[in-house]
């Protein structure tokens, strides 16, 4: 069982927004500005997506947005593509003794 | 462009040691950063392992800290990954990642780039 409460899938049609959530607790997710979340296709290595809650890395798009309300991480993709279906992990720093936790990860499906 | 790549056995017998190398291209370890080790087993999600702060400095995922030693040699630009007596559940495929810092010092929870990963396979 992951450390961080993910739904197991989520869809969504071409041009549609679709929201990820990801539920922690207040010793990762709600201690910590510290969230980030990662795209990985079939047989990839996982991308960085958002760090730091809602930064975006150089080259990602800013369809990809990111936030946090209370325990809850959230990773929104507006204006869906086909290219998005993937599955999607967060991940959070936990504090000085646990240190790193992922999420058990969300299949996006572009109807 | 930094770039990182994973390199050892694709099988191990159980009991024994799993020993992985992160070898680390455009940046030097030494000047900052930690780095991190990730698995995935087939078909499941990802597990934070444990990660090496460029001075030696390690961070170890609890559930797997008595079997885990990561270690760097900064004089190749590499660190590496053993895990003791592993079993079939941890066949997976381990990746090794640049992971970031807060303030300079503090562990962050990114990781960027990754590796390709290589998949180790526990079995006789």
């Amino acid at each position: 069982q992951s450390a961080l409460t993910q739904p197991a899938s989520v869809s969504g049609s071409p041009g549609q927004s679709i929201t990820i959530s990801c539920t922690g607790t207040s010793s990762d997710v709600g201690s910590y500005n510290l969230v980030s979340w990662y795209q990985q296709h079939p047989g990839k290595a996982p991308k960085l997506m958002i760090y730091e809650g809602s930064k975006r890395p150089s080259g990602v798009s800013n369809r990809f947005s990111g936030s946090k309300s209370g325990n809850t991480a959230s990773l929104t993709i507006s204006g869906l593509q086909a290219e998005d279906e993937a599955d999607y992990y967060c991940c959070s720093y936990a504090g000085s003794s646990t240190y790193v936790v992922f999420g058990g990860g969300t299949k996006l499906t572009v109807l | 462009q930094v770039q990182l790549q994973e390199s050892g056995p694709g099988l191990v017998k159980p009991s024994e040691t799993l020993s992985l190398t992160c070898a680390v291209s455009g940046y030097s370890i030494s000047s900052g950063y930690y780095w991190g080790w990730i698995r995935q087993p087939p078909g499941k999600g990802l597990e934070w392992i444990g990660s090496i702060y460029h001075s030696g400095s390690t961070y170890y995922n609890p559930s797997l800290k008595s079997r885990v030693t990561i270690s760097v040699d900064t004089s190749k630009n590499q660190f590496s990954l053993k895990l003791s007596s592993v079993t079939a559940a941890d066949t997976a495929v381990y990746y090794c990642a640049r992971q970031g810092m807060v303030r300079g010092v503090i562990m962050n929870a990114w990781f960027d780039p990754w590796g390709q990963g290589t998949l180790v396979t526990v079995s006789s």
